[in-house]
Formats: structure tokens, sequence, C-alpha cells
């Protein structure tokens, strides 16, 4: 029982390339979360999804764009990287009324 | 806007002082307040969650209290050790599990 695991650990984008991070939970649970960290601060949420084929965004969603195809997977995607996209990014899920497990992020530089 | 403001950001204690972490957050429908901990370079575990009519919560040598009327939590940790030594993340739940984070407050436990 992995949890939720996150691809890549790290990753160098220069700007204006795109990428996607992935999120896999093996938890069975309907709702993920996408958040990133800047240094020294606290997380910030991009979107979330509710279930398979639902998405929204949260609090900082510009320049991201989310899908979520199966229960499974919430994969992120960064279509033209900007140096103020730097950051850790979180991936996280839990059952709609309870604490959230988190992945252990992706740390992003776009130089 | 919902505001979750951490105080002290960092704290050095010698080994077996009891010690304090302040939550406070400006939007009083609170689903649950959640604390959490991040070691460096990992992702967030979860600590304790209060629900909003739970007035507090304990887990070991860790106690969460909640005052809705005033906005406040605290996480009280007994006897600290060199190995509590990490940041602690309050988080509000507002209900619709979308997490409002503080920016945490990093913790040294000085042996």
């Amino acid at each position: 029982n992995a949890g939720v695991t996150q691809t890549p650990k790290f990753r160098i984008l220069k700007i204006g390339q795109s990428m996607t991070l992935q999120c896999t939970q093996d938890m069975n649970h309907n709702y993920m979360y996408w958040y990133r960290q800047d240094p020294g601060m606290g997380l910030k949420l991009i979107y979330y999804s509710v279930g398979a084929g639902i998405t929204d965004k949260g609090e900082v969603p510009n320049g991201y764009n989310v899908s979520r195809s199966t229960t499974e997977d919430f994969p992120l995607r960064l279509e033209l990287a900007a140096p103020s996209q730097t950051s850790v990014y979180f991936c996280a899920t839990d059952r709609g009324t309870d604490t959230q497990y988190f992945g252990p992020g992706t740390r992003l530089t776009v130089l | 806007k919902q505001e979750v403001t951490q105080i002290p950001a960092a704290l050095s204690v010698p080994e077996g002082e009891n010690l304090v972490l302040n939550c406070s957050f400006t939007d009083s429908a609170i689903y649950n307040l959640q604390w959490f901990r991040q070691d460096p370079g990992k992702g967030l575990t979860s600590l304790l969650l209060i629900q909003s009519s739970q007035r507090e919560q304990t887990s070991g040598r860790l106690n969460a209290s909640l005052d809705k009327s005033s906005g406040r939590s605290t996480l009280y940790i007994a006897a600290s050790q060199p190995g509590d030594s990490a940041t602690y993340l309050c988080a509000h739940n507002n209900a619709g599990n979308m997490l409002t984070f503080g920016g945490g407050t990093r913790l040294m436990v000085k042996p």
C-alpha cells in the first residue's frame, strides 16, 4: 500500500517548456488535491477534484491545468513554464471528511 | 479572504522543555482544524485533527486545542525531544475540505 506517489521527484525546466506532474493514490479516496509550497511558506491550493471527471480551481490556478479520468490518478499540467512556478508541488488525497494524506512532493525549478 | 497565521515563525528550545505553538484564523466558519508535521525535503504528515464540535485532541505528547470564538488553535508539545525538530503547519478546513495553511513554525530542539 504505497499511499500517494508523485513523479518526478525533481525537475528543471526552461522558461516556456511544458511538463506534467504525476500523482497516483491507492487509497481509493474520491478527493484529490494539488498544492504548491514556496520557500518558507505554507501550502496554497492549485486545483482539486471530488471524483473522476470533476475538477475545480483552488486559490492559485493560473498557469496550470488538471484532469481526473480515474479515481487513482490526478496529473497536473504546466503549459508554459515561468520562473514564478518554481516551487515544491504536493499532491494530497482524502475521503472528503477527514485528514489529508500527502505525497512526498515534486521540486520544480524554472530557469 | 481566509487567513491563517502561525506564531512564532521559528523556535529553538532545549530538550525536555514544554512548548506551545500558536495558530490563528480569520474565518470562524470552521469544519475542522488540522495540524501537520513537515520534515525537511519531505511531505506533510498528519498529527491531529480537531472537529469544530471539539475543544481538544491528544496524541501521546501532543495536545491540540481549538477556540472557535477567538479564532485560535494551539499545539502543545510536552517534554520536547530532538526528534521533534521539524516544521509544524496548521490548516483551517472550511467544510469544503479546502485547506488554508498557515506559514508554519520551524522548531529546533537542541540536545
